[in-house]
């Protein structure tokens, strides 16, 4: 089993959707929760970083639920810019501060 | 965010040669880097951890003598990969802490290696 699963997808929305993606983790010692966005032959971006108490930036929600080791972010009114793989990240301070990652889960909204 | 440069970002070579990839923290120290290699429509694996003073860890299956690590300064780290085969050609990776209390890390623009 992986450490951090994720639906690989594709997702193919329309423009204006609304789109969850969700992510789980293994290791319950993980402290440090991330949604990375990687664009294609690009590197990862920090998108934002989870808190337990849930956190919204702009159209981005991303929530956290550490009893059932799962992690979410929602994306409302979707613009064709956002199309990109989106990267479920976990850090464990623990382990040298090694970031661990999903495989992605890829995003395609069309016009 | 931090910035985090890569150099090159691409690169072709012949078999067997040796190609030096840097990293770089631009307007922060890094005693810690990291490197990750990504093939195509997978996501990264991480290699190795750079340490600053130190030897570098690297993950199980990572050849440490074929993956060669310095860290050479607080803000520098470079991988060199020795004698390179195509099955080494993909996307290298360097991140960084940028110092955030939650440790996120900040990623190099990567370098594209193809070996011919």
């Amino acid at each position: 089993r992986k450490e951090v699963e994720q639906d690989p997808g594709p997702f193919n929305v329309p423009e204006g959707a609304t789109v969850a993606f969700n992510c789980t983790y293994s290791n319950s010692a993980s402290q440090s929760f991330f949604w990375y966005r990687q664009d294609c032959r690009k590197e990862p971006k920090l998108l934002m970083s989870v808190y337990s108490s849930g956190n919204e930036d702009g159209r981005f929600t991303a929530q956290l639920n550490r009893a059932s080791q799962y992690i979410s972010l929602l994306i409302r009114d979707s613009k064709l810019s956002d199309s990109a793989t989106y990267l479920c990240v976990v850090n464990n301070r623990n382990a040298g501060n090694m970031l661990t990652f999903g495989g992605g889960t890829r995003l395609m909204v069309k016009p | 965010g931090a910035v985090v440069s890569q150099h090159p970002s691409w690169v072709i070579c012949k078999s067997g040669t040796s190609v030096k990839i840097e990293c770089r923290s631009l307007d922060f120290q890094a005693t810690t880097m990291f490197w990750y290699r990504q093939f195509p429509k997978q996501s990264l694996m991480l290699m190795a951890t750079s340490n600053e003073g130190s030897k570098a860890t690297y993950e199980q299956g990572v050849e440490k003598d074929k993956f060669l690590i310095n860290h050479a300064s607080l803000t520098l780290s470079t991988l060199t990969v020795t004698s390179a085969h195509p099955e080494d050609s993909s996307f290298y990776i360097c991140s960084a802490p940028g110092g955030g209390a939650r440790y996120e890390q900040y990623f190099g623009p990567g370098t594209r290696l193809t070996v011919t």
